[in-house]
Formats: C-alpha cells, sequence, structure tokens
C-alpha cells in the first residue's frame, strides 16, 4: 500500500545542472514529505509541505505541492556530487497515528 | 539532535533461528516504527507504535512480532527467521501522531541463510 509514486526511477546528471524529481499519490493528505538516503544508511528528512502550501525553499531544495494533481516535485538546483543519492517522497493521511507511505524512490547520480 | 540507534548494522542468521532487532532513541518520542526495505519496493511498514504497552500492524506484519517495554525502546522480533526476510531493517521515531518528521536510524541489514 505504498502511497507515493516517483518519477524518475532513476536519474543521471552532471555536476551544476539542475535535478527534478516528482511524486504522484492517491488520496487527500496532510502533508507531503521528502526524504533522502545514502547508500546503506538511514533517510535523512529534507523538507515537509502541507497540504495548504504550494512552494517552499529550503537552501537548494524547492518543493512545489499540486494537490489538485496530487503530484509534488523536488528540485534541486546547482547539483553536487554529494547530493548522489536516493530520494523518497512519503505522504501523511488523516488520522494514521503518524504513520508515513513511502514511495519507491529516485536514484540520482550527480557526475563530477 | 535526535539519535535513534539499532542494535547491529550487519546480522548474519540461520532459518529457524528468533532474531530480536532493537532500536533506541533518546528524544522521549511517542511513536516508533519499524520498517524494511528492498531493492525496488521501498519502504515498508511493518508495526508501529504510538505508546508504550500499544502497537499497531502495518503492511506487512506477518512473521514479525515487536515489544515496546519501555517509551525509548522498540525492538522487532522474527520468531522463526526464513529467508525471505533477508532485508534492511530501518527503525524510525516522531515525537507525535500528528504526522511529522520521521528521524531514522543507520538500519540493520539482516541475511538469513
Amino acid at each position: 500500500s505504498q502511497q507515493g509514486e516517483e518519477d524518475p526511477q532513476a536519474l543521471s546528471i552532471q555536476e551544476g545542472e539542475n535535478a527534478t524529481m516528482n511524486c504522484s499519490y492517491k488520496t487527500s493528505i496532510n502533508n507531503l514529505q521528502w526524504y533522502r538516503q545514502n547508500s546503506g544508511r538511514g533517510l535523512v528528512h529534507l523538507i515537509l509541505i502541507r497540504s495548504n502550501e504550494r512552494e517552499k525553499h529550503s537552501g537548494r531544495l524547492r518543493v512545489t505541492l499540486d494537490t489538485s494533481k496530487k503530484s509534488s516535485s523536488l528540485l534541486i538546483t546547482a547539483s553536487r556530487a554529494a547530493d548522489t543519492a536516493s530520494y523518497f517522497c512519503a505522504t501523511v493521511r488523516g488520522s494514521t497515528l503518524g504513520r508515513l507511505y513511502f514511495g519507491r524512490g529516485t536514484q540520482l547520480t550527480v557526475w563530477p | 539532535d535526535v539519535k535513534v540507534t539499532q542494535s547491529s548494522r550487519y546480522l548474519v542468521k540461520r532459518t529457524g533461528e528468533k532474531v530480536f532487532l532493537e532500536c533506541v532513541q533518546d528524544m522521549d518520542h511517542e511513536n516508533m516504527f519499524w520498517y524494511r526495505q528492498d531493492p525496488g519496493l521501498g519502504l515498508r511498514l511493518i508495526y508501529f507504535s504510538y505508546d508504550v504497552k500499544m502497537k499497531e500492524k502495518g503492511d506487512i506484519p506477518e512473521g514479525y512480532s515487536v515489544s515496546r517495554e519501555k517509551k525509548e525502546r522498540f525492538s522487532l522480533i522474527l520468531e522463526s527467521a526464513s529467508t525471505n526476510q533477508t532485508s534492511m531493517y530501518l527503525c524510525a521515531t516522531t515525537p507525535t501522531g500528528r504526522g511529522e518528521t520521521q528521524y531514522f536510524g543507520p538500519g540493520t541489514r539482516l541475511l538469513v541463510l
């Protein structure tokens, strides 16, 4: 019962380029979160956007949310090799005791 | 900083063994979660707990049980390990049940032979 689906599954770019990852989901949400996972490690929270917000920024990250299309995007500007990781979106529904519904992730590779 | 620790980074067990994976957090968070992560499948929720001695099944609870006797500790138990339980296991915590950020441990990579 994954909620989110990331697109693309894999993305390969050069340093300095922008990376855009998309996430679609099926049901109404309270918020949507993006996480990053370096190979073989735990996940690290990047940004949370609430259902009444349309855009949010954090450093080189920009997240948009379109609840009418049930989709979100994560933009990483001026990518660096250190941004190489898997990126996951996760959604929070109504009264679900704080559980997240994760997508399958996008593997981003940034070449020096 | 929130610290979430897991008892082992790597674990090798034999089929049929009882396996305990432990997760400890130091921030007095109410909710704790156990996920497993497999290539191409993303993170799947096994069990979670919203209070001491309280637990809820996730999406794939079969073959697993959990224990939360103290607020800071959440244990995942594989009653009789099987090869299809070879996976990466991730523990996470969140302050309350209102859908805030989850804080993850480093993960335990379990191999069942």
